[in-house]
């Protein structure tokens, strides 16, 4: 089975704070991406990648970067948290062209005070 | 950007009884997915269509693409309680470039 895990279920930060998530996947898939997630707007695309150490901005980018040193492992940052950065983070791996069947982790819910 | 609208935004029922929600677009799209989200948990892929008019069984769902590739269905014949969840289209536009996810159907089913 495919297995995609995220660092914590769970982040309380405070704003300005530096925020990292991480994302690992263990499939070997070249494709792995950054969603948020809010209540009547679905899952947003904030990065993506589709090898190491390449990146493509999504639909919502401002406010993040990302960083890919491995296959297997992609981080989310948020440079400086802010109160409007408060979402359901959820990481997606998947292997071949854009339609391919993306495997999501758990989600991390993230709380900017 | 293409656009995908999901009907209803949320829907409670009895267990027992039949439903249907939707997935619509003005664009034509190549392919779609439905993934399901529990509560708590990432979405997890139900099925793919690729091909208009094509209709997909996975025990009580039925998924159906329709004729021009911008709609999609799914019909669940007597709920259950662990049919609860967050519903989500996504699809693929015709040039193969762009993947893109509906804002989902929220479904509850009581016991």
């Amino acid at each position: 089975d495919v297995k995609v895990t995220q660092s914590s279920r769970y982040l309380v930060k405070r704003t300005g704070e530096k925020v990292f998530l991480e994302c690992v996947q263990d499939m070997d898939h070249e494709n792995m991406f950054w969603y948020r997630q809010d209540p009547g707007l679905g899952l947003r695309l904030i990065y993506f990648s589709y090898d190491v150490k390449m990146k493509e901005k999504g639909d919502i980018p401002e406010g993040y970067s990302v960083s890919r040193e491995k296959k297997e492992r992609f981080s989310l940052i948020l440079e400086s948290a802010s109160t409007n950065q408060t979402s359901m983070y959820l990481c997606a791996s998947s292997f071949g062209g854009p339609g391919g069947t993306q495997y999501f982790g758990p989600g991390t819910r993230l709380l900017v005070l | 950007t293409q656009l995908l609208e999901q009907s209803p935004q949320f829907l409670s029922i009895q267990e027992g009884e039949n439903l249907t929600v939707y997935c619509n677009s003005s664009s034509v799209f190549s392919s779609l997915q439905w993934y399901r989200q529990e509560p708590g948990e990432g979405p997890v892929l139900l099925v793919t269509v690729v091909t208009g008019g094509e209709v997909k069984k996975l025990k009580r769902l039925t998924f159906q693409f329709g004729d021009a590739r911008k709609d999609s269905s799914l019909h669940i014949t007597a709920a259950q309680p662990g049919d609860t969840g967050l519903y989500l289209c996504a699809g693929v536009d015709n040039y193969g470039q762009n993947f893109v996810f509906g804002p989902g159907t929220r479904l509850s089913v009581l016991p």
